[in-house]
């Protein structure tokens, strides 16, 4: 089975802090993928890649960057936390695009 | 911009009854149409998936059909269990991308 691998499920940072959310995943899939998820907002996009050093804007990617260097990783970067980075966050990958998605178990992140 | 549109955002169903959720989506080229169940403490997982070019699909008491003319589809869930309570998300594929609906939380009581 395809396995994305968030390194923490819960995070708990200070505002303007600078956090770092790793994902890993195991199946060679070329596209990878960052969500938050908020109650009665569903899933948000904030940034995807379909390649190794290759990245690009979602829906709500202000406040966040990401880093791609070898093809397993794609790591969420939060450069000054606020508290309404407050959030669930999910990474996916897949194998193609548009395709069924494969995420991992979240990582449930609180800024105070 | 595209999106995606889920009803109802919670449905409570008694054990044995049966559970329907829909979804409109907007980008009348989207082909694909998966649904993901998550559960408490869980990232979603892909229980169903349809593809355009096909009407219904159905695996054991899980059913998706698709109505693209009308750019809707739902999932049926049959004889609900409690352990299909969780909170499921249609999806539909925009610009190779998937776009999600909000969410529905279903609960089955025994």
């Amino acid at each position: 089975d395809v396995k994305v691998t968030q390194s923490s499920r819960y995070l708990v940072k200070r505002t303007g802090e600078k956090v770092f959310l790793e994902c890993v995943q195991d199946m060679d899939h070329e596209n990878m993928f960052w969500y938050r998820q908020d109650p009665g907002l569903g899933l948000r996009l904030i940034y995807f890649s379909y390649d190794v050093k290759m990245k690009e804007k979602g829906d709500i990617p202000e406040g966040y960057s990401v880093s791609r260097e070898k093809k397993e990783r794609f790591s969420l970067i939060l450069e000054s936390a606020s508290t309404n980075q407050t959030s669930m966050y999910l990474c996916a990958s897949s194998t193609g695009r548009g395709l069924g998605y494969t995420f991992g178990s979240g990582t449930r992140l609180t800024v105070v | 911009g595209e999106n995606v549109e889920q009803h109802p955002s919670t449905l409570s169903v008694q054990e044995g009854d049966s559970a329907v959720i829909k979804c409109t989506y907007s980008d009348s080229a989207s082909n694909y149409f998966p649904w993901y169940k998550q559960e408490l403490g869980k990232g979603p997982q892909l229980i169903i998936d349809i593809r355009s070019n096909v009407g219904e699909k159905k695996d054991q008491r899980i059913a998706v059909t698709l109505n693209k003319t009308a750019k809707h589809f739902s999932l049926h869930i049959t004889e609900t269990q409690p352990e299909d309570s969780a909170v499921y998300f249609c999806a539909a594929s925009i610009s190779d991308k998937l776009i999600f609906g909000t969410g529905t939380r279903l609960q089955v009581f025994p």
